[in-house]
């Protein structure tokens, strides 16, 4: 099993274009995330998706939007890249929301100059 | 809201030491409470966790954690320090009940074993 996998691993924007970073899990989970790490912070959720074809806001969504068409993908997407959402993106996935455990993926560096 | 407080920045500690690193929290209701490490450079990795039962939960690479109701605590222990041991440390908690999807995490601590 390959666990969470995450393309790119790492990706240089300039200011107002967008992309798409992707996550695949290989371990039939139900529940998916998508966080952001920045120094001092912690992590943060941006989205998650309990179930597929579901997804619900996290704590910072703002600028970002995501897609879970299939049970083992979720897609993060930036619209318009701004420098503020230069960080570490981690996808993660859990068999469920509540009491599993959830696993990552090895991180997204993003640059957005 | 529900929230997480890792009090030190950094732990240091000698090898062959026990080691604590220390996890206080503030959720409504009884919480479920997690541990990760973070290699340089590696996503989180999950540790252990309580959900209900003993206070005392045992998880992966020697390591535990006491749960502390009254304290509202769930520090990290290990009675033996490995310099493979140093890595950033992340404590977070859920709220119970349906619905409640949001894992909180703290801003971690960073465990350095000095050989």
């Amino acid at each position: 099993n390959a666990g969470v996998t995450q393309t790119p691993k790492f990706q240089v924007l300039k200011t107002g274009q967008s992309m798409t970073l992707q996550c695949a899990q290989d371990m039939n989970h139900n529940s998916m995330y998508w966080y952001r790490q920045d120094p001092g912070m912690g992590l943060r959720l941006i989205y998650y998706s309990a179930s597929e074809g579901t997804t619900d806001k996290g704590e910072v969504p703002d600028g970002y939007n995501v897609s879970r068409l299939k049970k083992q993908n979720f897609l993060l997407g930036l619209e318009s890249a701004a420098p503020s959402q230069t960080s570490v993106y981690f996808c993660a996935s859990s068999y469920s929301e509540v009491t599993y455990e959830q696993y990552f993926g090895p991180g997204t560096r993003l640059t957005v100059t | 809201a529900q929230s997480v407080a890792q009090p030190e920045d950094q732990v240091k500690v000698a090898e062959g030491n026990p080691l604590t690193v220390k996890c206080t929290y503030s959720v409504s209701g009884n919480p479920y409470l997690f541990w990760y490490v973070q290699y340089p450079n590696r996503g989180l990795q999950f540790l252990l966790k309580y959900i209900t039962g003993d206070n005392l939960v045992k998880g992966s690479y020697g390591f535990e954690a006491e749960f502390n109701k009254s304290q509202t605590s769930f520090h990290l222990k290990k009675p033996s320090a490995l310099v493979s041991d140093s890595a950033l440390y992340f404590c977070a908690v859920r709220a119970p009940g349906a619905g409640s999807y949001q894992l909180t995490f703290g801003k971690g601590t960073k465990l350095s074993v000095i050989p």
